[in-house]
């Protein structure tokens, strides 16, 4: 079935690094756009970017340009996104999500968790 | 900086009829916007209910509906129900390949 099976929870100190992966099955991962969007704790959804996997292209909001770097791998239907010089601030939870070719997201990841602490 | 809003809340009997609202602080949401609609319940990923406005997304019931209202995008909960009790998130394309969510609105049906 469609699906998309994010990596295990993190934690990292304060000004590392996280990568957060996402892979897809059960549809042709080229075809389409993936999103980024993070839930800080008892917060709303705020999107992160976007990745196209057949090419180079990546858009990220401006709130995170210079920190965030989406990247795909074709070969294992897998998109990343790494985040650096964490904060506190970016404790959240963070979903990929494909989009629907209709300008939406249409299937999510189940999320993953990223504590950030000394 | 366009701003994307929608409601806080709202309070729904079951049965009832709710219309949700997401505008921005400066200017008309149009279809060009793409608008669209997700729905989350705590400790759970978003689902999406519609996209390009008014299309509901595969196995979405029919008593959701999407449209523009004035200078708004909308979704209407007709005969809510019991497990309709989530936030609700919209979601407007701004050009560029750029995205903003809405803050939520939380809906207690009651």
């Amino acid at each position: 079935q469609v699906q998309l099976v994010q990596s295990g929870a993190e934690v990292k100190k304060p000004g590392a690094s996280v990568t957060v992966s996402c892979k897809a099955s059960g549809f042709t991962f080229t075809n389409y756009f993936f999103h980024w969007v993070r839930q800080a704790p008892g917060q709303g959804l705020e999107w992160m970017g976007q990745i196209n996997p057949t090419g180079y292209g990546t858009i990220y909001a401006q709130k995170f340009q210079g920190r965030v770097t989406m990247t795909k791998d074709t070969s294992t239907s897998t998109v990343y996104m790494e985040l650096s010089s964490l904060t506190s601030e970016d404790m959240a939870i963070y979903f990929c999500a494909r989009d629907s070719n209709y300008y939406a997201p249409d299937v999510w990841g189940q999320g993953t968790l990223v504590t950030v602490s000394s | 900086q366009n701003v994307v809003t929608q409601e806080p809340s709202f309070s729904v009997s079951p049965g009832g009829t709710v219309t949700l609202t997401c505008g921005l602080s400066s200017g008309s949401v149009s279809f060009k916007n793409y608008p669209s609609w997700y729905r989350q319940t705590p400790g759970q990923a978003p689902r999406t209910l519609i996209y390009t406005t008014s299309t509901r997304s595969s196995g979405v019931p029919d008593r959701f509906s999407g449209s523009i209202l004035g200078n708004k995008a909308a979704l209407t909960i007709t005969g809510a129900q019991a497990d309709d009790d989530s936030e609700y998130y919209c979601l407007l394309y701004m050009g560029r390949g750029t995205y903003v969510f809405g803050p939520g609105t939380k809906v207690t049906v009651l």
